[in-house]
């Protein structure tokens, strides 16, 4: 059973650059697309952008100038790399397996929070 | 402010029948059969219950569906039980970025 798991600071000064990792334990990354998906506190979910283990991604326009996916060389994990954020940036981060043809994610990690703050 | 509309609540007793909205526009819901619905629970992950307006994964009780009707989505909870008591958020893909709904927090009375 495929298992997602995010890890990186909680705690990221404005301007500065967030970044996190999802490691994926039970399976292979390849073959799939991973996604990131935020929630900032009492709002709703908004997808940033995914990649497949090829390098292939693809970013939301609203978050595109900023935003950055890697994939380990271990291929067992993959990043997510946010520059110049602010306040607006504070919310729960998920790593999620995209479900490739049905376009929904279909294995989620249990979120971290990160909080935009000096 | 999210791109698909869901009601900030809804409720029901147990045993009950629930219906979730979620309204988009003929761009994205009423265009694409790529409707999916996902149950956050504090705690845990995040749980596909629907995908494709109407299929279930493997493992989601047959109490859950999905229809469509023009630009609305719908999910239905049946025979609901308390475990079913979580926020629900609606989500569509128009070939471009995925959209969600602000979500819907089901109380089970």
């Amino acid at each position: 059973q495929v298992q997602l798991q995010e890890s990186g600071p909680g705690l990221v000064k404005p301007s500065e650059t967030l970044s996190l990792m999802c490691t994926v334990s039970g399976g292979s990354i390849i073959s799939y697309y991973w996604s990131w998906i935020r929630q900032p506190p009492g709002k709703g979910l908004e997808w940033i952008g995914y990649i497949h283990y090829s390098g292939t991604t693809k970013y939301s326009p609203s978050l595109k100038s900023r935003v950055t996916m890697s994939v380990g060389t271990s291929r067992t994990q993959f990043s997510l790399h946010l520059t110049s954020t602010t306040a607006a940036d504070t919310a729960v981060y998920y790593c999620a397996r995209h479900l490739i043809g049905s376009e929904a994610f279909d294995v989620w990690g249990l979120g971290t929070m990160v909080t935009v703050s000096s | 402010q999210s791109a698909l509309t869901q009601p900030p609540s809804a409720s029901g007793s147990p045993g009950q029948s629930v219906t979730i909205s979620c309204t988009g526009t003929s761009s994205d819901v009423g265009d694409y059969k790529y409707v999916s619905w996902y149950q956050l629970h504090p705690g845990k992950a995040p749980r596909l219950m629907i995908y494709e307006v109407s299929k279930r994964p493997s493992g989601v009780p047959d109490r859950f569906s999905g229809s469509k009707s023009g630009n609305t989505a719908s999910l239905t909870v049946s025979g609901l039980q308390a475990e079913d008591e979580a926020d629900y958020y609606c989500s569509s893909y128009p070939g471009i970025a995925w959209v969600f709904g602000g979500g819907t927090k089901l109380t089970v009375l």
